[in-house]
């Protein structure tokens, strides 16, 4: 079983909207929590880096949260733009074994 | 500054063959990562290189290898191809090692593999 589970799968929202993805994790014990976002055919981007002990990471129109007593976090985004048309990946860190989610596929729709 | 360069982009081979791919991590980051990206599978670690040695193996067969050179740069080996290998494989650099440091990773755009 997937130590990293991502929801939904895949959504669909209209420009200018906001969504909110979810990652829970039952690696342990955490060292980090990473989301990237991937577009087709590239590499991943980071987007935030959160620890234990951090609760929120913004960058730009991205806010990810981080819940480590429920091993819980979601990545916020707002104001959607048709560049936000991506895979978003969760991915937890142990000391040496990163735990990759499966990905929510976002299509923004103008 | 450049980012993570890899090399070929693209690269069709048949089945029995064996491969290289090529990754150059950004200036100053020591640490070099392999993965495989699949669309049933995801994301899975292959391995991690540091200062020339590998510190983290992933687990797949002994088919999969790679090495670092002393400039940072780094190869992948793929022997005896299967099918199953066709993949997007992506490299990542970083300023140190293991999956638990916190500076990050920036990824390569990839080497899409095809094995016919």
């Amino acid at each position: 079983k997937n130590q990293v589970e991502q929801s939904p799968q895949s959504l669909i929202i209209l420009e200018g909207k906001n969504c909110t993805l979810q990652c829970n994790y039952t690696v342990s014990p955490f060292s980090n929590l990473r989301w990237y976002k991937q577009d087709t055919g590239r590499g991943p981007v980071s987007l935030t880096i959160m620890t234990f002990s951090e609760n929120t990471k913004s960058n730009g129109r991205y806010t990810a949260t981080l819940d480590a007593d429920t091993k819980q976090s979601s990545l916020h985004i707002t104001a959607s733009q048709l560049s936000d048309s991506a895979s978003y990946i969760c991915v937890v860190s142990e000391e040496y074994k990163l735990s990759f989610g499966a990905g929510t596929t976002v299509t923004v729709r103008a | 500054k450049a980012g993570v360069t890899q090399t070929p982009r693209y690269l069709i081979k048949t089945r029995g063959q064996q491969v290289t791919l090529s990754c150059s991590p950004i200036s100053g980051h020591r640490s070099v990562s392999w993965y495989q990206q699949t669309p049933g599978q995801g994301l899975q670690f292959l391995f991690e290189y540091f200062s020339e040695t590998q510190r983290n193996k992933g687990n797949f067969p002994g088919r999969f290898s790679g090495r670092q050179f002393s400039n940072s740069r780094s190869e992948m080996n793929v022997s005896t191809l299967e099918l199953g290998d066709s993949a997007l494989y992506l490299c990542a650099s970083s300023l140190a090692p293991g999956p638990g440091n916190n500076y990050g990773y920036t990824f390569g755009s990839g080497t899409r593999l095809t094995v016919v």
